[in-house]
């Protein structure tokens, strides 16, 4: 079955700074979103982006469906963007059948 | 526009024991989904169903995990007996389009049922 890699698989940043969390995967897919799992364990869907580029505030993905990868990019930090962060990805382009990755658990300190 | 609700939010039984656990769907939601996520690895679906039929239950761990979705609304999933690997947070998701050819389209997860099997 599709591999799907994310780093770094934890990072700790100073509230402020900017981060690029990576997803390899390793077939071509017709479905990639990211998702931010909070402290509490609820998921929340950040973006659907099989392709291109997209931002929304403080974050913004790019996929380059091509070379296999998905960034996203936080800028600003701020402590709510603690929690584990999920690329997750689908093969079939009719059914949402997503893999999710391993994660990278984010932590933001004052 | 509610989300996804699931119930009970905890869980814990003793292995060789049943356990069922209910989510009903975004409002109008055609894709019903729910996920096993063992701690410390991202979620594992389990079974999708398309209003109330099944379109994957591939990864569903058949002898002791049921699943069904009455009506096409909210469902129900059951395991019988329970093992201590089955030890998780189940969540529940909906996406609003499905099978529709169209690709895929985002998915709206539940707030999970934290289980514990001692």
């Amino acid at each position: 079955g599709i591999q799907v890699e994310q780093s770094p698989p934890d990072l700790i940043l100073q509230e402020g700074a900017n981060s690029t969390l990576r997803c390899n995967f390793s077939d071509s897919v017709n479905n990639l979103q990211w998702f931010h799992q909070n402290p509490w364990g609820q998921l929340i869907n950040l973006f659907y982006i099989p392709s291109g580029t997209k931002q929304n505030g403080r974050l913004s993905a790019t996929t380059v469906a091509t070379e296999r990868y998905s960034l996203l990019y936080i800028s600003s930090s701020q402590t709510t963007d603690s929690g584990v962060y999920f690329c997750a990805v689908d093969l079939t382009g009719t059914a949402s059948k997503l893999t999710f990755g391993t994660g990278t658990r984010l932590q933001v300190t004052l | 526009e509610a989300g996804v609700a699931q119930s009970p939010r905890y869980k814990i039984i003793e292995k060789r024991q049943s356990v069922a656990f209910w989510c009903n769907p975004i409002s109008g939601h055609a894709t019903l989904y729910w996920y096993q996520q063992i701690l410390g690895q991202g979620p594992k679906l389990l079974i999708q169903f398309q209003n109330n039929g099944v379109v994957d239950d591939s990864q569903l761990p058949k002898d002791r995990f049921s699943a069904e979705r009455l009506k096409g609304v909210d469902s129900t999933l059951k395991i019988q007996p329970a093992k201590l690997e089955d030890s998780a947070v189940y969540l529940c998701a909906s996406s609003p389009r499905g099978n529709s050819g169209r690709g895929a389209d985002t998915q709206y997860f539940g707030p999970g049922t934290r289980l514990t099997v001692l």
